[in-house]
């Protein structure tokens, strides 16, 4: 079946240190590609996405682009904020009928002022 | 802007008892969902709903069932509920397909 997997369970990063959270997904054809950011005590909120091969998806200085090559929708910022600090989920949505949604593990992200 | 309303916030109660959450949004969308997020915040998804149609059904236990009575409102009763039940209950609504969705605050359920 359809997979995510985030690699890094958590980061700690400093202001104004660049973010990478990789995100590989498994899925036939070409599926979409989010990711959501959680902040203590809400639900998780729509960054960004991308459908097809080598778009971009970007949002609040974050990004991401789609590879169909690596299977991958890794996201970055150049510079992160102590209010940055949040939980990142990269998800796919299936595009086979089947309506499929899955999310990845997580990544906790910690910046340190 | 909240667009996605979840009732209630908190809900503490015993082994064995029943519980309803609910859960409404004003987007103007056709698919809802319940998420359950654990402990370690993963998310699973355990039901969708399209247009008053349940079209996915995760495996879950027999005591969870989703009701909805239009396409704005989708709730979830659990029957006996467990300890393993307390976890936070994520709502969300979308387009149809491959799009974005908006989740809810969230209701936190703890089974004593």
């Amino acid at each position: 079946g359809d997979s995510v997997t985030q690699t890094e369970g958590q980061v700690a990063l400093s202001e104004e240190d660049f973010l990478t959270i990789h995100c590989n997904y498994s899925a036939s054809g070409y599926p979409a590609l989010f990711w959501y950011v959680q902040y203590p005590g809400e639900g998780p909120q729509f960054l960004f996405r991308a459908s097809r091969d080598k778009e971009k998806g970007s949002s609040r200085g974050f990004e991401a682009t789609y590879d169909k090559g690596t299977t991958s929708f890794h996201l970055r910022k150049a510079s992160v904020q102590e209010s940055d600090s949040a939980v990142y989920y990269c998800a796919l949505g299936d595009n086979t009928g089947n309506y499929k949604y899955v999310f990845g593990a997580g990544t906790r992200l910690k910046v340190i002022a | 802007e909240t667009a996605v309303f979840q009732t209630p916030n908190y809900h503490v109660t015993q082994v064995g008892n029943e519980v309803s959450f609910n859960c409404k949004q004003t987007l103007g969308h056709d698919t809802m969902y319940w998420y359950k997020q654990d402990s370690k915040k993963l998310l699973k998804i355990m039901f969708s709903y399209n247009n008053k149609q349940l079209i996915v059904n995760e495996t879950v236990p027999r005591r969870f069932s989703p009701q909805s009575s239009d396409k704005a409102h989708l709730n979830l009763r659990i029957k006996s509920v467990e300890p393993e039940d307390s976890a936070v209950y994520l709502c969300a609504s979308s387009r149809l397909g491959r799009y974005e969705q908006y989740f809810g605050p969230g209701t936190r359920l703890t089974v004593l």
